[in-house]
């Protein structure tokens, strides 16, 4: 069982498109994240919520729009892709808001706009 | 602010040789340090961690200890292996936020 997952793992679209991008955490972790990874490997975090509350909100532009139905998902949708918006999108997750732990990563999404 | 400096990349070594790579940290208070490891084409896993001054983390042969006096986390391995090849990110968290920063990572290339 994979501990967080997400899907799709790849994405091609192309721009203007809106897409979502779905995670799941299996270890009853309370807090979760988005980060985006670029093309220089570079990790910035983009959300965090912890029992499905917004507790980090990033400066992203407001095209992107996470959603926590409950504690062990968090899903990211994004309106009028741009070509900048490519990059791998990583989900995480941690035991409690402090993580104090680090965090456990998902295997990342691969978005490509055309 | 809180910010993570790595040492520049790619490294590259021949198998057995021994690896360092440098990570400094600034931050406020006294916050945790994390050393996370991307294969190819993963997600980042968890490679070790130290949680205050003078702790050593240590995992699969690589090792790093908390120095506050000189605000490092410096990860080390005595011989690596071809199958240590990956990108190294050191992060930090501090103590007033819960979220990870990361350095810039550092791409190792292990030769047979």
């Amino acid at each position: 069982d994979t501990a967080v997952s997400q899907t799709p793992k790849y994405l091609v679209t192309q721009m203007g498109n809106d897409k979502s991008i779905k995670c799941e955490q299996n270890l009853g972790h309370d807090t979760m994240y988005w980060y985006k990874q670029d093309s220089k490997k570079f990790l910035k975090i983009m959300f965090s919520y912890n029992n499905k509350e917004l507790i980090i909100n990033e400066t992203v532009p407001n095209r992107f729009s996470p959603k926590s139905p409950d504690k062990a998902h968090l899903n990211l949708h994004i309106n009028s892709l741009e070509l900048g918006d490519s990059a791998v999108y990583f989900c995480a997750s941690s035991q409690d808001d402090r993580a104090t732990y680090g965090y456990t990563f998902g295997s990342g999404t691969r978005l490509t706009v055309v | 602010g809180n910010s993570v400096t790595q040492m520049e990349g790619p490294v590259t070594l021949s198998e057995e040789a021994f690896l360092t790579i440098n990570c400094t940290y600034t931050a406020t208070g006294y916050p945790s340090l994390f050393w996370y490891v991307q294969y190819p084409g993963e997600g980042l896993q968890l490679l070790l961690k130290a949680t205050k001054a003078d702790d050593k983390g240590s995992n699969k042969g690589f090792e790093a200890t908390y120095r506050k006096e000189t605000t490092s986390f410096h990860l080390e391995k005595g011989s690596v292996q071809v199958s240590d090849s990956a990108v190294y990110f050191c992060a930090l968290r501090s103590g007033a936020t819960n979220k990870l920063i990361f350095g810039t990572g550092t791409l190792l290339a292990v030769q047979p």
